[in-house]
């Protein structure tokens, strides 16, 4: 089926440290990913997205790496920052549709 | 700002009750999207239209829903005889044809009583 579920479903880290969210999905037709940031009473803020054909993206403090021996998708942040505190989704777009599928999310928490 | 804009950010109806959501993509976006979101859980997509056209409808958006997008430009999101259930944060997202990133807007949250 079609799915995208996170391994983890809330992370705490110390303010400065790096943290490295993961996702995993199931559907080998899915050819484009994105990493969404939802605050509270917010909708999601789109990061970073990575297409089928690549293994690595950078953006500013973020990294997405993506596996698709294991279909595994991760998001790194560095020197994390109290403004870093949010839910964070992955989400895949299955190729040949237009929609995404969204996972559960997982709850990240930069302590001071 | 030039985000996506949607209206009303709150409703509170009671149940039976129709209701009617707004959403302005960003301008040059051909693509808009509606999605529901429950707490706790990620956005499920619901519908998308590509300029004024309805091109794909999930089995979520039952025959109370129905959306629109009369000019290509904002859409709205109707649900009739509203129930119990339909209690959620509805968002639109706009992008881009292709692969491009949707970018959401900030959602109704709509409460049933």
């Amino acid at each position: 089926g079609e799915s995208v579920g996170l391994h983890l479903p809330t992370l705490s880290v110390q303010e400065g440290d790096n943290s490295i969210i993961n996702c995993a999905y199931s559907n080998s037709a899915s050819d484009y990913f994105i990493w969404y940031k939802q605050e509270s009473g917010k909708g999601p803020q789109f990061i970073i997205d990575i297409r089928s054909n690549m293994d690595k993206r950078q953006g500013q403090r973020v990294t997405v790496l993506l596996n698709k021996t294991v279909k595994h998708l991760s998001l790194q942040i560095a020197a994390t920052q109290p403004g870093d505190s949010a839910v964070y989704f992955c989400a895949e777009n299955i190729r040949g549709a237009q929609k995404l599928v969204f996972g559960q999310g997982t709850r990240l928490t930069i302590n001071p | 700002d030039t985000g996506v804009s949607q209206d009303p950010r709150h409703k509170i109806t009671k149940r039976g009750q129709n209701v009617t959501f707004r959403c302005d993509p960003i301008s040059e976006h051909n693509r808009l999207y509606w999605y529901r979101q429950t707490l706790g859980q990620g956005p499920e997509f619901l519908t998308y239209f590509q300029n004024e056209a309805q091109l794909e409808k999930s089995r979520l958006l039952s025959d109370r829903f129905s959306a629109e997008r009369p000019k290509g430009s904002f859409s709205t999101l109707e649900i009739q005889r509203t129930e119990q259930g339909d209690s959620a944060m509805y968002l639109c997202a706009s992008s881009f044809l292709g692969e491009q990133p949707q970018h959401f807007g900030d959602g109704t949250r709509l409460s049933i009583l």
